[in-house]
């Protein structure tokens, strides 16, 4: 039982445009949520989180909404630069525990 | 370099062997988790400490893995008699407690022949 769904494994997108990255997840437990953004033959970094508490969380190019209702979150990325083009992970916590991971999102960004 | 490091980066080993990876998470983190990745899927939740205690470890997890914290600064995961399907990225994070926010190491790459 997967509990946090990337459903779509690939997004390629033009420079400069805005890339947006789904999530979503089954477990009403879940109470934090982050993006990490990885690149080959390295770990997972961490990108930006957002609590349950919210509804939206921005930094910089970068901004994640939740939609606890439809169990749903997304990462929006404006504009896209080609430096973006990693695998994006969605993962999400409760109560401080261990991280859930999505089987990723690999985003490619044409110039 | 202050980050997580992992060693060693590739192990190579035939069904059978057993195999020992260490990790050393950033100094101040009193929390280490170790993760699995296969090609395609996401980090895979093993087991975690805090401090020397392990938390939790999975429920897949084969009797076969085994992972300490002896003094609560490094840790160690081992494999008894690895199989083919072991082969995957084994990554090691950490992070202060109760904050969710993770810092990965590079891994390393275990290849069963």
């Amino acid at each position: 039982d997967q509990q946090v769904k990337q459903n779509s494994p690939s997004l390629s997108v033009q420079e400069g445009r805005i890339s947006i990255l789904n999530c979503d997840y089954t477990n009403s437990m879940f109470d934090y949520f982050l993006w990490y953004k990885k690149y080959p033959a390295e770990g997972p970094t961490f990108l930006i989180s957002i609590s349950s508490i919210k509804d939206k969380n921005e930094d910089g190019r970068f901004t994640v909404f939740l939609n606890k209702s439809a169990k749903h979150l997304s990462l929006h990325i404006v504009p896209s630069q080609p430096g973006d083009s990693a695998v994006y992970f969605c993962a999400a916590s409760a109560q401080a525990g261990k991280s859930t991971f999505g089987d990723g999102t690999t985003l490619t960004v044409k110039p | 370099d202050t980050g997580v490091s992992q060693n060693p980066r590739h192990k190579i080993t035939k069904r059978g062997q057993n195999v020992t990876f260490r990790c050393d998470p950033i100094s101040e983190h009193n929390r280490l988790y170790w993760y699995r990745q296969t090609l395609g899927q996401g980090p895979e939740f093993l087991t975690y400490f805090q401090n020397e205690a392990q938390l939790e470890k999975s429920r897949l997890l084969s009797d076969r893995f085994s992972a300490e914290r002896p003094k609560g600064s490094f840790s160690t995961l081992e494999i008894q008699r690895t199989e083919q399907g072991d082969s995957a990225m084994y990554l090691c994070a950490s992070s202060l407690q109760r904050k969710e926010k993770l810092f990965f190491g590079s891994g390393t790459q275990l290849s069963v022949l």
